[in-house]
Parts: C-alpha cells; sequence; structure tokens
C-alpha cells in the first residue's frame, strides 16, 4: 500500500462545476500536509498548506481528517486555468527525508 | 532573481555512461533535495542536503551520488546509467527541513538513457 494515496483521475468537469479531491495517508504519525499543483511538463508548485482546522484561499478549501487520515481539496466555480494535476503532499514526522507526494489527481476543466 | 536553475534541461545518453545534472539556488535557502518523477509514481526523493557538506539518502539513491561543497549548488551524478533512470528530475529547495515550508522547484531536467 503507498504511503499517500489519490484517485488519479482524470476528473473532466465543465467551467464553473465544483470539483473534490481526496487523498489518504496511511502513517499517523504525519504532521504537515500541502496540496502542489503540477501543469503540465511544469515543475510542482505550491497550491496551499492544510491546517487542521481547515482553511480556504478564494476557490480552493482544505481540510484534514486525521481521525480518518485523510485531506481533501476542494474548488469552486472551477476555471479553464484551473486544469492541472494536484499533488497531495504529507511531511512524516519532523524530517526532510519524510516529505511524501501523491502520485497526483489529474484535472481537466472542459468550456 | 531566478531562484532554482537546473541543466541541463533535456539530456540524452547512453547506458553506462556518467551523466551530472547541476542545480543552482539564488536563496540561500539551507535544504536542498532531488526527486524523480515517473509516472504512476510521483515524485520520490533520491537525496538530500540539510546544509553544505551535509547529504542524507532518500527513497531512491541507488546508482546516484550527490556532493554540496557550496550552499548554493546541489549536483547529481549518475555513475553508470540505466534506462531505469529515465525520468524528469527535479532540483527543489526549502528554507527549513521540516514543518510546513515552502518547497520550490527547478524547473526539471529531462533525462532519456538509451
Amino acid at each position: 500500500r503507498k504511503e499517500v494515496e489519490q484517485d488519479p483521475g482524470p476528473f473532466n468537469v465543465p467551467e464553473g462545476a465544483t470539483v473534490a479531491f481526496n487523498c489518504t495517508y496511511s502513517n499517523s504519525a504525519s504532521q504537515s500536509f500541502f496540496w502542489y499543483r503540477q501543469d503540465c511538463r511544469k515543475e510542482p508548485k505550491l497550491l496551499m498548506s492544510v491546517y487542521s482546522s481547515g482553511n480556504e484561499d478564494g476557490r480552493f478549501t482544505a481540510q484534514l481528517n486525521r481521525a480518518s487520515q485523510y485531506i481533501s481539496l476542494l474548488i469552486r466555480d472551477s476555471k479553464l486555468s484551473d486544469s492541472a494535476t494536484y499533488l497531495c503532499v504529507v511531511n512524516q514526522y519532523s524530517s526532510a527525508s519524510k516529505i511524501i507526494f501523491g502520485s497526483g489527481t489529474r484535472l481537466s476543466i472542459r468550456p | 532573481d531566478a531562484g532554482i536553475t537546473q541543466s541541463p534541461r533535456y539530456k540524452i545518453t547512453e547506458t553506462g555512461r556518467q551523466v551530472t545534472l547541476m542545480c543552482h539556488q539564488t536563496w540561500s535557502h539551507s535544504y536542498m533535495f532531488w526527486y524523480r518523477q515517473d509516472l504512476g509514481h510521483g515524485l520520490r526523493l533520491i537525496y538530500y542536503s540539510a546544509a553544505a557538506d551535509i547529504t542524507d539518502k532518500g527513497e531512491v539513491p541507488d546508482g546516484y551520488v550527490v556532493s554540496r561543497s557550496k550552499t548554493e549548488n546541489f549536483p547529481l551524478t549518475l555513475e553508470s546509467a540505466t534506462r531505469s533512470q529515465t525520468s524528469v528530475y527535479f532540483c527543489a529547495t526549502r528554507t527549513s527541513g521540516a514543518g510546513t515550508g515552502e518547497l520550490f522547484f527547478g524547473e526539471g531536467s529531462r533525462l532519456t538513457v538509451l
């Protein structure tokens, strides 16, 4: 079983739709959580950190459920420019070597 | 301010050849990382460095060598390239080793081993 698992998609949704992704992690000692965005053939870039109380950044909302060991990303009013792969990232313990990436969920927004 | 630059961006080599991928940062971030990205595997850590002259293995270090004589440079060497090392390699930096610090990635080096 992978330490961090994501549905690979692709999710194909119309512009303006709301879409949600989940990511599960296996190690309960995980301490910090992130969503990164990666455009085709580009480098990953931080989209947002995920805090225990949940957090929002414009149209994006991230949630953490420690009991069930998953994090989620909700995108409201999706735009064509949201088309990308979304990577779930989990930092286990307090170690630089334990930054674990999910394989990514591909999102395609259609006009 | 370029941030992180990787070179070469594209490289084709043959099995058994030595290849060095360069990574240079202008921020003086303490931590530097090398990841490889393959379909179905996500990004996997090869090596990382907490500071100059301090390096440590990640998840998939076999067949790779790193050094960090200066804070700003973190080259990755494939001593004898194999086809399984065909991949996209990303260098990244972070101000700290853990916690909530953001990882900043270079544009990637696409390596093909024939």
